[in-house]
């Protein structure tokens, strides 16, 4: 399979607190990117690494790559309850294939 | 519209039924995916397009599935005779970037808020 394996499935933290989502994939790889989906909407775009790319930051979030081990994680720093939502991980080669999806609550 | 666009959001449709949905992409871009998610999954591929050139319809569950975009902007996906499986939200996606070496996917994808399907 193509598609990238997340963990954990689900994660509960309390606000202030990080979040680390974590991800798999077994194919090789153009980019790798991290969506949101808030429950009954469509999935927003968070962060693009690319192959040849090790770390990146986007405000509070930070995503790594090791193309080594095939993996890579997503860190939400400082989280808010606005946070809560499904967070999936996609994996970019010709076509663009989505993981389980990690549901992450996070607690006022 | 600034975001892509689907249409209905919600369709309920007796098994055996035919049902088209909508999506209108953002304004030029090329790309144009289609995924079906069931609840509490991820995204599921679906097909893809380059302006009207249907690149990859792998995922295309069985040949009651049809998409189409004969203008290279809005697009259609069709299902024939649908059955109580095909329940589900169908996400249409739109991206500026195409790749400069054969189709690979080298940027973000625009999501549209799905329309849900419900086959009774």
């Amino acid at each position: 399979s193509q598609q990238g394996e997340e963990d954990p499935q689900a994660l509960s933290i309390q606000e202030g607190e990080n979040a680390t989502m974590n991800c798999s994939y077994k194919t090789s790889i153009n980019n790798l990117q991290w969506y949101r989906q808030n429950s009954g909407r469509g999935l927003v775009h968070l962060i693009l690494i690319r192959s040849n790319e090790r770390e990146k930051h986007s405000g509070r979030l930070r995503v790594t790559l090791d193309t080594s081990k095939k993996s890579s994680s997503l860190l939400i720093t400082a989280s808010r309850a606005a946070d809560t939502a499904s967070y999936f991980c996609a994996i970019a080669n010709s076509k663009l294939t989505f993981g389980k999806g990690i549901t992450l609550s996070v607690r006022p | 519209g600034a975001g892509v666009s689907q249409s209905p959001r919600y369709k309920v449709a007796k098994r055996g039924q035919d049902v088209a949905l909508r999506c209108d992409p953002i304004s030029g871009h090329v790309s144009l995916f289609w995924y079906q998610q069931a609840l509490g999954q991820g995204p599921e591929f679906l097909t893809y397009f380059q302006n009207e050139a249907q690149l990859d319809k792998s995922g295309l569950p069985s040949d009651r599935f049809f998409a189409e975009r004969p203008e290279g902007s809005v697009s259609t996906l069709k299902i024939q005779r649908t059955q109580q499986e095909d329940s589900a939200v169908y996400l249409c996606a739109s991206s500026l970037q195409i790749g400069l070496a054969g189709g690979q996917v080298t940027g973000e994808l625009f999501f549209g808020e799905g329309s849900r399907l419900t086959v009774l």
